[in-house]
């Protein structure tokens, strides 16, 4: 089945500065890729998604890039502020799974002020 | 209008107990999930409804787990004879079909905690 790896665990920046959170799966056949957020004690919130049709995505300062030959989706979050800091979650799925998603081991991003 | 909610939202119980986690949907939702979220791990698929059958059950880890959504709204997970690696938070998910790119709705959770 498929397998999600998210890098890194944990990420530390400056406010104003990128971050960049990278995840690769393994099933050639997903073909949907989601990212959520979650702030501690909260539910998990869909911040961007981007199907395999399309490289890249962009909603203000986030982006999502995927390389479907390489297997590898990255979410870019640019000028980063201090209510960025959460986990956030990479997740796939597929066309004949419905909506099951397979997430990621997820990314504690702070952001420091 | 609501989101997704859950009940109890904390559960603890003893090892060799039964219990039960409630999930409300997004009133309209066919589509219902049932995640595992052990701690610093991301949620892990248990279950999926598409509206009152189970599609997708390959995520339940053995024959203790089960679930139900008997009306198409309301879905319970039962989980027979708890273990202590059982305790996680478990996640609900909905949305408005099961097609693969809706976006799922999550609710708080049930953190269970078997001793």
């Amino acid at each position: 089945g498929e397998n999600v790896e998210q890098h890194p665990s944990t990420l530390s920046v400056q406010e104003g500065d990128s971050a960049v959170i990278k995840c690769t799966y393994s099933d050639s056949a997903s073909n949907y890729f989601p990212w959520y957020k979650q702030e501690l004690g909260k539910r998990p919130q869909l911040i961007i998604d981007i199907r395999s049709n399309v490289g890249e995505k962009k909603d203000q300062r986030i982006a999502v890039t995927l390389n479907k030959t390489a297997k590898h989706f990255s979410l870019h979050i640019t000028e980063t502020q201090p209510e960025d800091s959460a986990v956030y979650f990479c997740a796939a799925s597929k066309n004949n799974q419905g909506g099951k998603l397979i997430f990621g081991q997820g990314t504690e991003l702070s952001v420091k002020p | 209008g609501a989101g997704v909610s859950q009940t109890p939202s904390n559960k603890v119980t003893e090892k060799g107990k039964y219990v039960e986690l409630r999930c409300d949907p997004i009133s309209g939702h066919t589509a219902l999930y049932w995640y595992r979220q052990s701690l610093g791990q991301g949620p892990e698929f248990l279950i999926y409804f598409q509206g009152t059958g189970a599609a997708d059950d390959s995520g339940l880890p053995n024959d203790r787990f089960f679930a139900v959504r008997p009306e198409g709204s309301v879905s319970t997970l039962k989980i027979q004879r708890t273990e202590r690696g059982d305790s996680a938070v478990y996640l609900c998910a909905s949305s408005p079909s099961s097609g693969y790119t809706d976006t799922q709705y999550f609710g708080p959770g049930t953190r269970l905690t078997v001793l």
